[in-house]
């Protein structure tokens, strides 16, 4: 079946450090991919998507690739601020939302 | 304007009762979900709804019962509480199912079960 795999966390960076949050994915057929973010005692919002192989989605400073030879969309962002402190949830969507396991990210000051 | 509503936020209850939780969206979206969140976070879906009829019924227990009065409404009730389904509940919404649709989620309902 569809299946989404991320990185275990807790990830606890500096303010200011680079980012990468690993997702490998598993699919039948072309998923959609995205990244959402849930913020403390919030609900999910979605962070970027890719539709097809080699998109690359970006919002607020994170960007990630819909790299298909790899089955990878890992998301990056160059410089995190204490506010990205979240939980981030690696998705595919063929005919229904699969999310990984999600990763926490702690910045500190 | 919110556009992903739930109530009640916030739902304490003992081990055998049974409780509703309510999901109201104003998007126009013609497909709602409800997902359950565990203490470590993972995200499985429950059910889904496209215009009223069900569409997705993972392997979820019979106490747990979905009702879809109208496409902007998506309630959950639950039978039979046992400490097990303490979670947060999350109701989300979207355009379409099909792939590329973006889901835009509730608030969420943290449930206690005593």
């Amino acid at each position: 079946g569809d299946s989404v795999t991320q990185m275990e966390g807790p990830v606890t960076l500096s303010e200011e450090a680079f980012l990468t949050i690993n997702c490998t994915y598993t699919a039948t057929g072309y998923p959609s991919l995205f990244w959402y973010v849930q913020y403390p005692g919030e609900g999910l919002q979605l962070l970027l998507k890719a539709t097809k192989a080699d998109d690359k989605g970006s919002n607020k400073g994170f960007e990630a690739t819909y790299r298909k030879e790899t089955t990878s969309f890992h998301l990056e962002k160059g410089s995190v601020q204490v506010s990205d402190s979240a939980v981030y949830f690696c998705a595919l969507n063929v005919n229904k939302l699969v999310f990984g396991a999600g990763t926490i990210l702690r910045v500190k000051s | 304007d919110t556009a992903v509503s739930q109530t009640p936020k916030y739902l304490v209850t003992q081990m055998g009762n049974d409780k509703s939780i309510k999901c109201e969206q104003n998007l126009g979206h013609d497909t709602m979900y409800w997902y359950k969140q565990d203490s470590k976070k993972f995200l499985k879906i429950m059910f889904s709804y496209n215009n009223k009829e069900l569409i997705i019924n993972e392997t979820v227990p019979n106490r747990f019962s979905p009702k879809s009065p109208d496409k902007a409404h998506l309630n959950l009730h639950i039978n039979s509480l046992e400490l097990g389904d303490s979670a947060v509940y999350f109701c989300a919404s979207s355009q379409a199912v099909a792939s590329g649709g973006e889901q835009f989620f509730g608030p969420g309902t943290r449930l206690t079960v005593l």
